[in-house]
């Protein structure tokens, strides 16, 4: 059974620094996974997908990485803001069960002014 | 341009009382979601159309149906509303293999 794994659940930064949100999963078998972000009371939206052939996505200050054999990807957001400041939750679509995604608990990022 | 639309945003109901929450998408994607999230967890998969196929999940309670009656809208029916149900509901859709595009969000309060 794929589980998703976010940690830290919590993490405050000074802004202007750059950070790294992790994200593992137990399964290798993906078909792709995919970056959200979360802000208080909203609903989710969607910051970088990545297909399971590909190792990296950009967008902006933000790029995710995915290293599929060790089931790990991870969310470097460059020259952190204040407006960064929401939960980030990363989710993988297994590679048997195309018509899902499992969802990590998130992390919640505080980017201190 | 809002793509996946959600009405109402905030929904209020009594113990009991049937409530219809709304989901339209301008995204014309043939796979549709919702999904329950409650404070400080990840969502969680209620069920799914694919095209018009549903699919149920295992752990998704009775009272909760849905309803698509045509590629852009999806219903979702709680017959009847326990204090426990009172959370966000996200309708999210997604063509092909591509990513999962969610809604704002409809934040139901039971009374």
């Amino acid at each position: 059974k794929q589980e998703v794994t976010q940690i830290p659940a919590a993490l405050s930064v000074p802004e202007g620094e750059n950070l790294v949100l992790n994200c593992s999963f137990t399964d290798s078998a993906i078909y792709n996974l995919q970056w959200f972000r979360q802000d208080p009371g909203k609903g989710l939206t969607s910051l970088l997908l990545i297909q399971s052939s590909q190792r990296e996505q950009t967008s902006g200050r933000l790029n995710a990485s995915l290293d599929k054999s060790s089931g790990r990807s991870t969310l470097y957001i460059a020259a952190s803001q204040p407006g960064d400041s929401a939960t980030y939750l990363c989710a993988v679509r297994p590679a048997d069960r195309d018509d899902k995604i499992i969802f990590g608990k998130g992390t919640r990022l505080h980017i201190l002014p | 341009d809002a793509m996946v639309i959600q009405n109402p945003r905030y929904q209020v109901t009594q113990f009991g009382k049937p409530v219809t929450l709304s989901c339209s998408q301008t995204l014309n994607h043939n796979v549709m979601y919702w999904y329950q999230q409650k404070s400080s967890q990840a969502p969680k998969l209620l069920f799914h159309y694919y095209d018009k196929d549903f699919n149920n999940e295992a752990d998704t309670p009775d009272n909760f149906q849905s309803r698509r009656p045509n590629t852009s809208f999806c219903f979702l029916d709680i017959r009847s509303p326990g204090l426990g149900d009172a959370a966000m509901y996200l309708c999210a859709t997604r063509a092909g293999g591509a990513e999962q595009f969610f809604g704002p969000g409809t934040r139901l309060t039971v009374l």
